[in-house]
């Protein structure tokens, strides 16, 4: 079985600064891993995947995140928030057969103006 | 192509009534899954449904709820004789028949149950 561990559960940053999000996993196995976006009262979006390959992965609204393999990490990056960016976000795990995701606990991120 | 389809958005019970949320999956996709949300805390998974059979259903709290995805018709979670504590925002989440593609879930707006 797969988990995922978010440790920071609120994240306040001033707008335009930059912001990192952090996510840890572990497995026994491969998996993929993911990053959801939450606005207030609404379904969880996708803002980005690590499938395989390059292990920096570029999303929407400026997101990226970079797998690190080592450390079981999947960290959340952007270098300048807007107001707008401020929400919950999710990270989760799937293993390669698919039958599961696994979410963590979220991280509310608040951007202050 | 409708994304997740969750109805109704917002639920409002008395203790003891039964609480009926439905979920119409995407096109295409077969498999549903139920998250529960509760206030100040992360998303928990429920159940993981594929048309006619449940799939994985660890998550589901062992009396009062229930899950289904009939061959026709939304994937419907019920809880019978809700108590305060069921208050919480239900996602519903769909996939592809295999997500070892790499494929993800695609989640429903979500629907808001008050128990009063």
């Amino acid at each position: 079985a797969q988990s995922v561990t978010q440790l920071d559960s609120q994240v306040p940053v001033f707008e335009e600064a930059p912001v990192e999000l952090r996510c840890n996993y572990s497995s026994s196995v491969s998996v993929y891993l993911f990053w959801y976006v939450q606005y207030p009262n609404q379904g969880l979006q996708l803002l980005l995947k690590y499938l395989s390959g390059s292990t920096l992965v570029k999303g929407i609204n400026g997101f990226e995140a970079e797998f690190n393999k080592s450390q079981t990490s999947f960290h959340l990056r952007k270098p300048s928030v807007h107001i707008s960016d401020t929400a919950e976000y999710f990270c989760a795990v799937s293993d390669l057969d698919g039958n599961q995701f696994y979410f963590g606990t979220g991280t509310s991120l608040t951007v202050i103006p | 192509n409708a994304g997740v389809m969750q109805n109704p958005r917002h639920l409002v019970r008395r203790r003891g009534q039964e609480a009926r949320l439905r979920c119409s999956p995407m096109k295409g996709h077969s498999h549903v899954y139920w998250y529960r949300q509760l206030p100040e805390e992360g998303l928990k998974f429920m159940v993981y449904l594929q048309k006619e059979n449940i799939i994985d259903e660890s998550g589901m709290p062992k009396e009062r709820f229930s899950a289904e995805f009939p061959k026709e018709g939304p994937s419907i979670l019920r809880i019978q004789q809700v108590v305060r504590g069921d208050s919480a925002a239900y996602f519903c989440a769909s996939s592809p028949p295999r997500l070892s593609s790499g494929n993800t879930i695609y989640f429903g707006e979500g629907s808001w149950l008050t128990v009063v």
